[in-house]
């Protein structure tokens, strides 16, 4: 059973704080990742995606990727209310003949971001 | 270019009544996913589509549920005697093969079973 974990939170960070979003996965031949936020009954929508270890920043974004301790996490910089949501983490655990398709995701971080 | 679109948003049927979603895909997008969300979950994979072809369905998708893609285009997802258990948001997704295979959400169907 391949496994995608997140802490379910609560995190709560100040106004421009950095928020921390972490996620563990269970197969160490996985391919890409991704972090969506979903927002109170609204359908996810996606922040970022990293295929490769190491950093990758979208402007207040970076996602972190360290595939030998099977860890992704999502850091936001200068943190707004407008950023209180629910981060989901997706992982392509990769398909057979090596095709990608579905992903595996984790419950859920919900992050409130306090004025 | 317009995003994934998803018709009904919201529906609500009594238990034992069929129901069916439609879903249009991001319109140069060859792939096309249903994935079912529950309160504090996050999605779970129904099933995929490349093209017209669908070649993956999961445990999840009992007899009751069947799912098409007619000519590669939109795609129905119909629920046939509904239980109380499949009240859900039922989620649509597009990708474009060779890009990323980055999954852009539609907005859901929030289906209530009475």
């Amino acid at each position: 059973q391949k496994e995608v974990e997140q802490n379910s939170g609560p995190l709560s960070v100040p106004e421009g704080a950095i928020a921390s979003l972490n996620c563990t996965y269970s197969d160490r031949g996985s391919q890409s990742f991704f972090w969506y936020r979903q927002y109170s009954g609204k359908s996810p929508e996606l922040i970022m995606f990293i295929y490769s270890n190491g950093d990758k920043e979208d402007g207040r974004f970076t996602a972190q990727l360290n595939k030998a301790s099977q860890y992704v996490s999502l850091l936001i910089r200068d943190s707004q209310p407008s950023d209180s949501a629910t981060y989901l983490c997706a992982v392509n655990f990769g398909g057979s003949g090596g095709s990608n398709y579905k992903l595996t995701f984790g419950k859920g971080t919900l992050l409130t971001v306090n004025p | 270019d317009t995003g994934v679109s998803q018709n009904p948003r919201h529906k609500i049927t009594k238990r034992g009544q069929n129901v069916t979603f439609r879903c249009d895909p991001i319109s140069e997008h060859n792939r096309l996913y249903w994935y079912r969300q529950t309160l504090g979950q996050g999605p779970e994979f129904l099933t995929y589509f490349q093209n017209e072809a669908q070649l993956e369905k999961s445990r999840l998708l009992s007899d009751r549920f069947s799912a098409e893609r007619p000519k590669g285009s939109f795609s129905t997802l119909e629920i046939q005697r509904t239980e109380q258990g499949d009240s859900a948001m039922y989620l649509c997704a597009s990708s474009l093969r060779g890009a990323g295979d980055t999954q852009y959400f539609g907005p859901g169907t929030r289906l209530t079973v009475l």
